[in-house]
């Protein structure tokens, strides 16, 4: 199975500011996918990230609000843009190998 | 609109007790259906995965069901232990979503010693 790993694993942020979380696959994968699960919450697809092409965004989340980087086969990123306490949530990614997906260990973002 | 429902929200038992966790999707047409498990502050925990031509998975104490026609899918844990405590993810990935999987609200499972 893939082993994901994310940078940071949490953050305390002010209002207004930006943060970029990293994803790193141990293998080489065609879909990335990053999710947010906010407080007591399930979770709810943000974006897919394909390498090579634009990510391809949920209803309810915008490329302006949710940058997303993937110049490669193994790593992707997530931007949380002009922050506000409402983006606190915990955000991870995960991909697919096979039929199963699998989940990073969180980024769990606090924004003051 | 497709969606994902997990009953009961929250369930206590004894250590011991089998541990019946239900699941139900509002379209048939799926690919799979995942179970996941989440610790608190921690990311998920793949446990079975069930493709949409199978009727059930086992791994050890675990047994998960699968049945299309109703939209139903149900998670067993035989013998439950304290450290069965976490919270219980279905996840649909349907047909018209290939890769995108729809996650129920959980099941917070509490097995007291």
């Amino acid at each position: 199975s893939a082993v994901i790993s994310q940078k940071p694993s949490r953050d305390i942020c002010q209002r207004g500011t930006s943060l970029t979380i990293q994803c790193q696959v141990d293998s080489q994968v065609t879909m990335m996918f990053w999710y947010r699960q906010q407080p007591g919450q399930s979770l709810t697809l943000i974006a897919t990230a394909n390498q090579g092409s634009e990510a391809t965004y949920e209803s309810g989340f915008v490329i302006d609000k949710f940058p997303i980087s993937r110049p490669n086969l193994t790593f992707s990123t997530l931007t949380v843009s002009n922050m506000s306490p409402e983006d606190s949530s915990i955000y991870l990614c995960s991909v697919s190998e096979g039929y199963e997906q699998y989940f990073g260990p969180g980024t769990r973002l606090t924004v003051t | 609109k497709q969606e994902v429902t997990q009953i009961p929200a929250a369930l206590s038992v004894p250590e011991g007790e089998n541990l019946v966790l239900n699941c139900s999707f509002t379209d048939s047409a799926i690919y799979n259906l995942q179970w996941f498990r989440q610790d608190p502050g921690k990311g998920l925990t793949s446990l079975l995965l069930i493709q949409s031509s199978q009727r059930e998975q086992t791994s050890g104490r675990l047994n998960a069901s699968l049945d299309k026609s109703s939209g139903r899918s149900t998670l067993y844990i035989a013998a439950s232990q304290p450290g069965d405590s976490a919270t219980y993810l279905c996840a649909v990935e349907y047909a018209d979503s290939w890769g995108k999987f729809q996650f129920g609200a959980g099941t917070q499972v509490v097995v007291t010693p």
